[in-house]
């Protein structure tokens, strides 16, 4: 079945360091692929998403390309702030059965001052 | 409300009881979802509600959780005969539309003891 994998943490670095979070994906059709945050204290929220290969989503300064030879969703981000500090979800869903989406087991980012 | 309501945000209940969740979608959002989160671990879907009926409920563990949402509003996840490891954070979603961005609530931290 669909899957993702995404590197495990947690991860720790200094303010204005690049950030670079490896999502990978098995999926039998074309999915739709997601960025999910989770900020402590808050809820789930959608950070970006790609709906085909070659898209880059963006937002907030974080970006991800949706590579189909690669099976892969790469976050990264050229200068963190402590405020990104959270975790963050790679997800997907497929479009044959786009009402459920399967998420990564997350990883933690700490941005020191 | 401006977000998705999940109440009670934390509850404890002993091995074998009944519980249930409730969930106060967006308004105006027919889509509805339940996910559970295990500790170290990405949601994992349980279900999906369209309107009032339950068009996917294939990711329920077992016949001892079900969930309702007579008006297609509120919804309520209920487990019955509670076990250890039903201990985890349920979390609730809804969308416009089933191919439009889910909001999630903040989860209720369901612990079994």
């Amino acid at each position: 079945g669909d899957s993702v994998t995404q590197m495990e943490g947690p991860v720790t670095l200094s303010e204005e360091a690049f950030l670079t979070i490896n999502c990978t994906y098995t999926a039998t059709g074309y999915p739709s692929l997601f960025w999910y945050v989770q900020y402590p204290g808050e809820g789930l929220q959608l950070l970006l998403k790609a709906t085909k290969a070659d898209d880059k989503g963006s937002n907030k300064g974080f970006e991800a390309t949706y590579r189909k030879e690669t099976t892969s969703f790469h976050l990264e981000k050229g200068s963190v702030q402590v405020s990104d500090s959270a975790v963050y979800f790679c997800a997907l869903s497929d479009w044959t059965s786009y009402d459920k989406v399967i998420f990564g087991p997350g990883t933690s980012l700490s941005v020191i001052p | 409300g401006a977000g998705v309501s999940q109440t009670p945000s934390n509850k404890v209940t002993e091995k074998g009881k009944y519980v249930e969740l409730r969930c106060d979608p967006i308004s105006g959002h027919t889509a509805l979802y339940w996910y559970r989160q295990s500790l170290g671990q990405g949601p994992e879907f349980l279900i999906y509600f369209q309107g009032t009926g339950a068009a996917d409920d294939s990711g329920l563990p077992n016949d001892r959780f079900f969930a309702v949402r007579p008006e297609g509003s509120v919804s309520t996840l209920k487990i019955q005969r509670t076990e250890r490891g039903d201990s985890a954070v349920y979390l609730c979603a809804s969308s416009l539309r089933v191919d439009t961005e889910a909001f999630f609530g903040q989860g209720t931290r369901l612990t079994v003891v």
